[in-house]
């Protein structure tokens, strides 16, 4: 398997453009998560999916993001208006359910690295 | 204030020597913790996760403890290489059923010299 796939791995915009970040997950997961790193605040969940629903969005800063998951293998998180204090670098994740003991493993994407200027 | 606190914040040690780091939480109900490497540029690798019932998991050079009564965790590397120069994050899990109950700790940033 390729792993958790994101696009694009770099991504340079002005403050008030959107922008849209994309996600493939491992094939068969059926849990998808959103993170942001950042020096400051290191990382954080912002959302997370499972069966393409969403579950929890509470780590989502404000209205001006927002994430979909139109099919199992596909994912967007949208920043409308970008403004700098979102500059980080946003990550995929994807887990598999199984209720073992490793369960809930999660695998991380290489990440998108997002200047706002 | 964070509930999971790594320390120390960095370290440099020579190749071949070994290391321990700290994870100290505060987080309950504790579900289980995990230690994850993260190499410069790229996404945090799981390197172990342990179950409140568990007190060491090994995953090669890494081996990591845990006392779910003093809260405390460590993860030990042996023999250092060269490539495990990276940051490592401690994350606690509050519940199984919540997988947005997360703590991430700040990271201990190691760096291995030759």
């Amino acid at each position: 398997d390729a792993g958790v796939i994101q696009s694009p791995r770099h991504e340079v915009t002005e403050m008030g453009q959107e922008v849209t970040l994309r996600c493939k997950p491992i094939s068969g997961h059926d849990y998808l998560f959103w993170y942001r790193q950042t020096m400051m605040r290191g990382l954080e969940l912002l959302i997370y999916f499972n069966n393409n629903v969403p579950i929890d969005d509470s780590g989502m800063p404000e209205d001006r993001f927002s994430a979909k998951m139109p099919n199992a293998s596909f994912s967007t998180l949208k920043i409308q208006p970008s403004e700098p204090r979102d500059s980080a670098v946003y990550f995929c994740a994807s887990s598999f359910s199984l209720r073992t003991q490793d369960s809930y493993e999660q695998y991380f994407g290489p990440g998108t690295r997002l200047t706002v200027t | 204030k964070n509930q999971v606190e790594q320390s120390p914040q960095s370290l440099i040690i020579l190749e071949g020597k070994n290391c321990t780091l700290q994870c100290n939480y505060t987080v309950s109900p504790f579900s289980n913790l995990r230690w994850y490497k993260q190499d410069t540029g790229r996404g945090p690798v799981s390197l172990t996760i342990m179950t409140f019932s568990e007190n060491t998991k090994s995953n090669g050079r890494y081996t990591a403890t845990l006392d779910a009564d003093t809260k405390q965790s460590s993860l030990h590397i042996t023999a250092s290489q060269l490539s495990d120069s990276a940051s490592y994050i401690c994350v606690v899990a509050i519940t199984t059923d919540s997988w947005g109950k997360l703590q991430f700790g700040a990271g201990t940033q190691v760096v291995v010299t030759p």
